[in-house]
């Protein structure tokens, strides 16, 4: 089992729907929760980032953490075809630029209709 | 935010050959710095860990002389594939810590060099 499953998609939505971004993991450890952006042919840009359970909210998206079922959820709020990418979940128990700590989800592949 | 420079952003060259990447942090000194592969549609692979005036740590299975860092200051970072072969096609991307020990600590990603072995 890995230790953080992300479905890869793809995720196709219209234009203005909610988008629903999930990750589970294994280790309970994990304190440190972080949401990546990646556009093709692009490195990976931080979106969001949490520490423990609960939400942040952060404009059009929100990151929610709910440490005692192991799941993590980015919500995309009136999505636009800009938001179109792939988005890694990664968490660590150190910090949130502890790189060699850090796990990284697989990768969602979300794509907006216009 | 930061900004970390990766160069080239593509390149294609021939088994055997060597190649070297780039990665500078253009606004902020970085002790230390990442380098990671992925391939389509999985997700990052960290290789090393870069360190500015030491040698490189290798993860688990990672050749160190098959994939040579050098990291002579702080704002320069260089992987260099060593006789590449079209098993070495992939996506390499570099990080850096900003702010490292304080609450504004951050890792900030490259842009990626997409390794083309023919």
């Amino acid at each position: 089992q890995k230790e953080v499953e992300q479905d890869p998609g793809p995720l196709s939505v219209p234009e203005g729907a909610i988008v629903s971004l999930n990750c589970t993991y294994s280790n309970s450890a994990f304190q440190y929760f972080m949401w990546y952006r990646q556009y093709s042919r692009k490195g990976p840009e931080l979106l969001m980032y949490t520490y423990s359970s609960g939400n942040k909210e952060d404009g059009r998206f929100t990151a929610q953490v709910d440490k005692s079922s192991k799941y993590i959820s980015l919500f995309i709020r009136d999505s636009q075809p800009s938001d179109s990418a792939t988005y890694l979940c990664a968490m660590s128990n150190t910090g949130y630029s502890s790189a060699s700590k850090i796990i990284f989800g697989s990768g969602t592949r979300l794509s907006i209709r216009p | 935010g930061a900004v970390v420079s990766q160069h080239p952003s593509r390149v294609i060259c021939k088994s055997g050959t060597s190649v070297k990447i780039e990665c500078r942090s253009l606004d902020f000194q970085a002790t230390t710095m990442f380098w990671y592969r992925q391939f389509p549609k999985q997700s990052l692979m960290l290789m090393a860990t870069s360190n500015e005036g030491s040698k490189a740590t290798y993860e688990q299975g990672v050749e160190k002389d098959k994939f040579l860092i050098n990291h002579a200051s702080l704002t320069l970072s260089t992987l260099t594939v060593t006789s590449a072969h079209p098993e070495d096609s992939s996506f390499y991307i570099c990080s850096a810590v900003k702010s490292p020990g304080g609450t504004n600590e951050k890792l900030f990603f490259g842009s990626g060099t997409q390794l083309s072995v023919l």
